[in-house]
C-alpha cells in the first residue's frame, strides 16, 4: 500500500541554519503531497502541498518540491527561527476523491538561539 | 477563517467507560475524518464519513468505534468501552470536496486519557 517515509529526528538546529527534513514516498498512481506542522500543544496546520510532479509548494519561507523521478518531497528553510520549532509531518493523499491521509511519523524540529 | 472545532479538549475516562467526542467540520464541506496519535507516535487515519455513511475505515476502526453525524454540523466518534491504549489525541478533519487537492482541515485535537 502507499507508505510515507521521513527522516528520522529529532533534528537540532542554531537560529539562521540551514534545514531540510528528507520525504519519500511510495504511491501507485499521482497523489498529492503535503507538509503539515505541529506547534508545541496545538494541532495539526496545512504547511504547504503540491498537487503534481515539479510542483513547489512554498509558505513562510518553507519550500518542497514533488519529484516524481526520486519518489520526495524534501522540506528545506533557508533560514530557521526558533518560532519554527515543532514536529513537522509528511503526508500522501492518493487522488481519489475524498481518500484519507496517509502520513510519515513526523520529525521534531528544535532550534536554539 | 472558518475553522473545524472539537470539544472536549481533553477528556479523562475509566477504563470500560463510553465516551463521545465532538466535532463541527467546516460548514461547506462534505468529507469527514478521524485520525489518532498516540504519543509520540504518527497520525493514523481511523474513519471517512460521506454522504452520511462511512465511506472508509481502517483497521483500528474496530467494533468499538463509531461515528454519527447527529444533525446538519456535528460529527461525533463514541468509542463504546474504553480501553487504556485508546488514549491519545484525537483529530477530526474535514474536506471540502474529493477534489485532486484534497486539503483536509483539522481541529485542534481532543487528548483522550483512559486510566
Amino acid at each position: 500500500g502507499d507508505s510515507v517515509t521521513q527522516m528520522e529526528g529529532p533534528v537540532t538546529l542554531s537560529e539562521e541554519a540551514f534545514l531540510t527534513i528528507n520525504c519519500t514516498y511510495t504511491a501507485t498512481g499521482y497523489p498529492s503531497l503535503f507538509w503539515y506542522v505541529q506547534y508545541p500543544g496545538e494541532g495539526l496546520q496545512l504547511l504547504l502541498k503540491a498537487t503534481k510532479a515539479d510542483d513547489k509548494g512554498s509558505n513562510k519561507g518553507f519550500e518542497a518540491t514533488y519529484r516524481k523521478e526520486t519518489t520526495s518531497f524534501h522540506l528545506e528553510k533557508g533560514s530557521v527561527q526558533v518560532s519554527d520549532s515543532a514536529v513537522y509531518f509528511c503526508a500522501l493523499s492518493p487522488n481519489q476523491a475524498g481518500t484519507a491521509l496517509i502520513f510519515g511519523k513526523g520529525t521534531t524540529l528544535s532550534v536554539s538561539s | 477563517e472558518p475553522e473545524v472545532t472539537q470539544t472536549p479538549s481533553h477528556q479523562v475516562t475509566q477504563m470500560g467507560q463510553e465516551v463521545i467526542l465532538r466535532c463541527v467540520p467546516i460548514s461547506n464541506h462534505l468529507y469527514f475524518y478521524w485520525y489518532r496519535q498516540i504519543l509520540g507516535q504518527k497520525v493514523e487515519f481511523l474513519v471517512s464519513f460521506y454522504n452520511n455513511e462511512i465511506s472508509e475505515k481502517s483497521e483500528i476502526f474496530d467494533d468499538q468505534f463509531s461515528v454519527e453525524r447527529p444533525d446538519g454540523s456535528n460529527f461525533t466518534l463514541k468509542i463504546r468501552s474504553t480501553k487504556l491504549e485508546d488514549s491519545a489525541m484525537y483529530f477530526c478533519a474535514s474536506l471540502h470536496n474529493g477534489g485532486s487537492y484534497n486539503e483536509q482541515f483539522f481541529g485542534p485535537g481532543t487528548r483522550l486519557t483512559v486510566l
